[in-house]
């Protein structure tokens, strides 16, 4: 079965830090797509990246950065320079082509990122 | 603009008191599926759509119901809403065609079930 695990649930950095979080999955597909959305305190879910499991480039986007290591089986995003307007909820997630074409997405737990000024 | 709209954002109901909340997209797309999330537990799936007509049980989807009968909308009905139902509900929309887009997400509809 896919499962997705975020097993730091919260981190507290400083404000201009490094930080990364963490996201191990599980599936038996070789066909597969990993995710990260943001979830402010706002409330609304915000698409950062989209990985399938063919491409292990590793993705930049500003202060943004995805690793993809099939090996691991880990998908982890670094954020650098940390700001305060990175406090959120960030949520990794898994799609496979289930029978059918139903996409669900399985989520991992989230994890918490406080920045503090 | 693309987007995902559902209503209400915020509700506040009692035991039993039938609810739907609705969900509309203006994306054309094929796939919906709404998702709850709970304090630790991060967001599950309850039901989807691959359709207009066609709507499957995703892993909670006891105590709700959800019909497809136009492709841009796909209510979620509690018919007899309990407490544990009180949570934050997302629906989402995707283009399924081509298999691993992107799902769309609503603004999130919280209820709170007394």
């Amino acid at each position: 079965a896919q499962k997705v695990t975020q097993a730091q649930t919260e981190i507290s950095v400083v404000e201009k830090e490094d930080v990364t979080l963490d996201c191990v999955y599980e599936t038996r597909d070789t066909t597969y797509y990993l995710f990260w959305y943001k979830q402010p305190p706002s409330g609304e879910l915000v698409f950062l990246i989209r990985r399938n499991s063919f491409d292990e480039q590793n993705e930049i986007s500003g202060r943004y950065s995805w690793n993809f290591q099939k090996s691991t089986s880990s998908f982890n995003f670094t954020i650098t320079a940390s700001q305060v307007v990175d406090s959120a909820v960030y949520f990794c997630a898994l799609s496979e082509n289930e029978q059918g074409g139903s996409e669900k997405l399985v989520f991992g737990k989230g994890t918490k990122l406080t920045v503090n000024p | 603009e693309a987007q995902v709209t559902q209503n209400p954002r915020y509700l506040i109901t009692v035991t039993g008191k039938k609810l739907t909340v609705t969900c509309s997209q203006n994306m054309n797309h094929e796939y919906m599926s709404w998702y709850r999330q709970d304090p630790g537990l991060g967001l599950r799936q309850i039901y989807y759509s691959m359709n207009v007509e066609v709507t499957d049980k995703g892993d909670v989807p006891e105590g709700y119901k959800v019909s497809r009968k136009e492709k841009r909308n796909f209510p979620l009905i509690l018919e007899s809403p309990s407490p544990n139902q009180t949570s934050l509900y997302f629906c989402a929309s995707s283009s399924w065609r081509t298999g691993g887009n992107e799902q769309f997400f609503g603004p999130g509809t919280r209820l709170t079930v007394l």
